[in-house]
């Protein structure tokens, strides 16, 4: 069955340093990839997405590359900020599912320390 | 402001008691969703709505009863809870069930005591 897997937090880093952080899937057909993100006491907010395989979702200074041949996901900062700090989840949606549902990850808890 | 509105943000209940969790849209979405958030767990599906009609009931026990009276209103109603049963229940919405990136709602944060 599909299913999505991230890697384990928490992640600490330092204000300006890199991100990266990882998430593969498994699928049945040709899934969209989403990452979405969550800051303390909200709900989840779509933070990027790559509907085909090489598409490159972008925002806020993030980027993620949906690798066919990986299949990976992979989230990434140049220059994280404190206000980065938040729960990321890696997300999935498959069209050859019978299913009607997204597959999410646990989450990788991210704090950016100044 | 996500443009999908939860009510009660906090919720504090008895086993025993009988209360409801409120979701609204109005982004013109036909699908809405609730989903159960428990700390180290994968987000949990519990139901799929579209257009008003239920499409998917993921093995969810019947003391949690969903309503969707229209499309831009989604309840969970809950009765004889049960502790473990607290957690962040978070309703979303996209424009048709499938393969869109959903809007989630801030959810509600539910403790049974």
């Amino acid at each position: 069955g599909d299913s999505v897997t991230q890697m384990e937090g928490p992640v600490t880093l330092s204000e300006e340093a890199f991100l990266t952080i990882n998430c593969t899937y498994t699928a049945t057909g040709y899934p969209s990839l989403f990452w979405y993100v969550q800051y303390p006491g909200e709900g989840l907010q779509l933070l990027l997405k790559a509907t085909k395989a090489d598409d490159k979702g972008s925002n806020k200074g993030f980027e993620a590359t949906y690798r066919k041949e990986t299949t990976s996901f992979h989230l990434e900062k140049g220059s994280v900020q404190v206000s980065d700090s938040a729960v990321y989840f890696c997300a999935l949606s498959d069209p050859m599912n019978t299913g009607n549902q997204f597959y999410f990850g646990t989450g990788t808890s991210l704090t950016v320390i100044p | 402001e996500t443009g999908v509105t939860q009510t009660p943000r906090h919720l504090v209940m008895g086993m025993t008691n009988k209360k409801s969790l409120k979701c609204e849209q109005h982004l013109g979405h036909n699908a809405m969703y609730w989903y159960k958030q428990s700390a180290k767990k994968p987000l949990e599906l519990m139901f799929v709505y579209s257009l008003e009609e239920r499409v998917e009931n993921n093995s969810v026990p019947s003391r949690f009863s969903p309503e969707c009276p229209n499309s831009s209103h989604l309840f969970l109603h809950l009765h004889t809870l049960q502790p473990e049963d607290s957690a962040l229940y978070l309703c979303a919405s996209s424009p048709h069930v499938g393969n869109y990136g959903y809007t989630f709602g801030s959810g509600t944060r539910l403790t049974v005591v």
